[in-house]
């Protein structure tokens, strides 16, 4: 059974610290990963994909991926209070069209 | 460009009915894919319809069924419904791309089961 594991959290840290999200996948065939992010009595919303090792950076957010470890992590710089959320992390196989995402890690930022 | 709208909002529903939940994908894209999200839980997915067939179903039983209809919209209905039915049902769009499937939901339906 694929699995996709995170922390629950939650993880705190102080408005304007570096947050650090990490997740493992279970599935070696796993090609595509996701970060989505959700407020509390929100819908998930895409924020970033990877799909090559090493670091993808769009503003704020760096996406850093290890297949060798099966290991992907998001990095959030400059947190701010409005980056509370919970992350989830999905992992998605070659081939197939469906997603397995983890449990979240709910993020707060603390002024 | 529309965005993935989903109806009701919310639900009340008794043990044993029946209930539908309704999905508009967003523009352009061809594939509707279901989730359940439990309080405090990742998305579970339900199935995935693909050009109105179903192109993946997950570790839910067959009281859980679906459709996508010519315009991709669609719908998930629950027979029998039980307790632990309660969750929110999330709707998610997609257009399959090269390197995966990037999904967009809908602001999804809650539904309590008493």
């Amino acid at each position: 059974q694929k699995e996709v594991e995170q922390n629950s959290g939650p993880l705190s840290v102080p408005e304007g610290a570096i947050a650090s999200l990490n997740c493992t996948y279970s599935d070696r065939g796993s090609q595509s990963f996701f970060w989505y992010r959700q407020y509390s009595g929100k819908s998930p919303e895409l924020i970033m994909s990877i799909y090559s090792n090493g670091d993808k950076e769009d503003g704020r957010f760096t996406a850093q991926l290890n297949k060798a470890s099966q290991y992907v992590s998001l990095l959030i710089r400059d947190s701010q209070p409005s980056d509370s959320a919970t992350y989830l992390c999905a992992a998605q196989s070659g081939g197939s069209y469906i997603p397995t995402f983890g449990r979240g890690t709910s993020l707060i930022v603390h002024p | 460009e529309t965005g993935v709208t989903q109806s009701p909002t919310h639900l009340i529903k008794t043990r044993g009915q029946q209930v539908t939940l309704r999905c508009s994908s967003q523009s352009g894209h061809n594939t509707v894919s279901w989730y359940q999200q439990a309080l405090g839980q990742g998305p579970q997915f339900i199935f995935q319809y693909y050009r109105e067939e179903e192109n993946g179903r997950g570790n839910f039983p067959p009281r859980f069924s679906g459709l996508q209809f010519p315009n991709y919209s669609s719908e998930l209905n629950v027979n029998a419904l039980e307790l632990d039915d309660s969750a929110l049902y999330l709707c998610a769009s997609s257009l399959s791309g090269e390197y995966g499937e990037k999904l967009f939901f809908g602001s999804g339906t809650q539904l309590s089961v008493l």
